[in-house]
Order: structure tokens, then sequence, then C-alpha cells
């Protein structure tokens, strides 16, 4: 059974552009968390989602972020207009819908 | 809101020490309590959790109690390896009802560094 799985591993965007940022879940799991781990920091969470719902969006930011979590296919963090304060590497988990959750690798994004 | 404390680091030990890293929690709602690993370049890995008050999680020779009455939730290894060497971080859910799913509230993380 696949883990979580994320891609790019590693986004390389120059400042003004997009950048999207892919989570497949565990089979089975329909419960997707986004969090942000800026360089020897903690984890921070930003949005979690349920299948075509948001449920808790408290740690987004209010401009530029959006996160979707589509009927079929995976989960996308959306950044419009990256800053150089967005290079960060952000983390997808999931779960089956209990406290437990499952974390992929990652992407590392550099805003040149 | 909720917070959780965890003691700085990098903790560097000789191999085969006993290792201890505290952590602490807020004390709202009912939270379950967790330890993640995370290697150089991974992601997080689940070490072990505790859903309420006295339960003991352990894995991999790791043990962390869940005290409700200290707040805490302390991380022990009574023989470290090499390959413990990690970040570790402690956190907690919202705990607005046990066991069921919510964001995590991670601590800092703290740097384990184990020579020979």
């Amino acid at each position: 059974n696949a883990g979580v799985m994320q891609n790019p591993r590693h986004l390389v965007r120059r400042r003004g552009q997009e950048a999207r940022l892919r989570c497949s879940p565990m089979k089975g799991h329909s419960h997707v968390y986004w969090y942000r781990q800026l360089p020897e920091e903690g984890l921070k969470f930003m949005v979690y989602l349920q299948k075509e719902n948001i449920i808790d969006e408290s740690g987004m930011p209010k401009e530029r972020f959006s996160a979707e979590f589509p009927k079929e296919g995976p989960s996308i963090l959306r950044i419009q207009q990256v800053v150089r304060g967005d290079s960060a590497a952000y983390f997808c988990a999931s779960s089956l819908g209990v406290d437990e959750q499952f974390f992929g690798p990652g992407t590392r994004l550099t805003v040149l | 809101g909720n917070s959780v404390t965890q003691m700085e680091g990098p903790v560097t030990l000789s191999e085969e020490a006993f290792l201890t890293i505290n952590c602490t929690y807020t004390a709202t709602g009912y939270p379950s309590l967790f330890w993640y690993v995370q290697y150089p370049g991974e992601g997080l890995q689940l070490l072990l959790k505790a859903t309420k008050a006295d339960d003991k999680g352990s894995n991999k020779g790791f043990e962390a109690t869940y005290r409700k009455e200290t707040t805490s939730f302390h991380l022990e290894k009574g023989s470290v390896q090499v390959s413990d060497s990690a970040v570790y971080f402690c956190a907690r859910n919202s705990g607005n009802r046990p066991g069921t799913a919510s964001k995590l509230t991670f601590g800092t993380g703290t740097r384990l560094q184990v020579t020979l």
C-alpha cells in the first residue's frame, strides 16, 4: 500500500510565478491536511480538506494561497504570485478521519 | 489557542546513553498527543501516540506517557543508537472530541545527534 505521495519533490519558481503542489493521499483516506515548514522551524498547519470540502482553513494566508481536493484526483495547494518568503517545505498528510495522520515526503519550494 | 513547547536542541549524546526530550502542551480539550520523527530530507514519521491521560505510547524502544496533571508528554529511550539521529517533534491535535480528525499543532522540534 503506497504511502502519501507528493510531487514535485523540489520546485523552483521566480518571484511572481505560480506554484502548484500536488498530494495523493493513502488509499482509502479522504482527509487531507497541508502544513508548511520554514527552515529550522516546526510545521505550521495551513488547511484541512475532506473530499470536495474545506473543513478548516484557519492557517491559510488570506491572499495568494488556495487549496482544493476534488472528487477525483490529488489535492492541490496553489500559490499565486510567489514571493521569497514562500520558500519552505510543504507537507501533506492524510487520514481516515481519526486522529492519526500520515505524512508525505514534502515539496521543497524555492523562490528565486 | 493550543500550543506545544519542546526543549530546544540540539541534544548530543553518546551511543547507549539515556534520552529524554521534554514536551508540554496547553491543557484545552481532550487532545491526542504524538511524537513524530523527521530524518534529513524526508517527511515526518509517526513514532508513537497516546489518546488519553495515563496512556503510554511506545515504539522502537521509545516511550512517552500522557500526564494530564503536569500537561507533559516527555519522550524517553533507554539506550540511543546512531541511527536515532533525527529531529523529533511533539504534537497535539485540537482535542475537541477524542480520537477524531483535526489539525495538529507542533512544537519547534528537537534535533538529536548520537555519536559513537
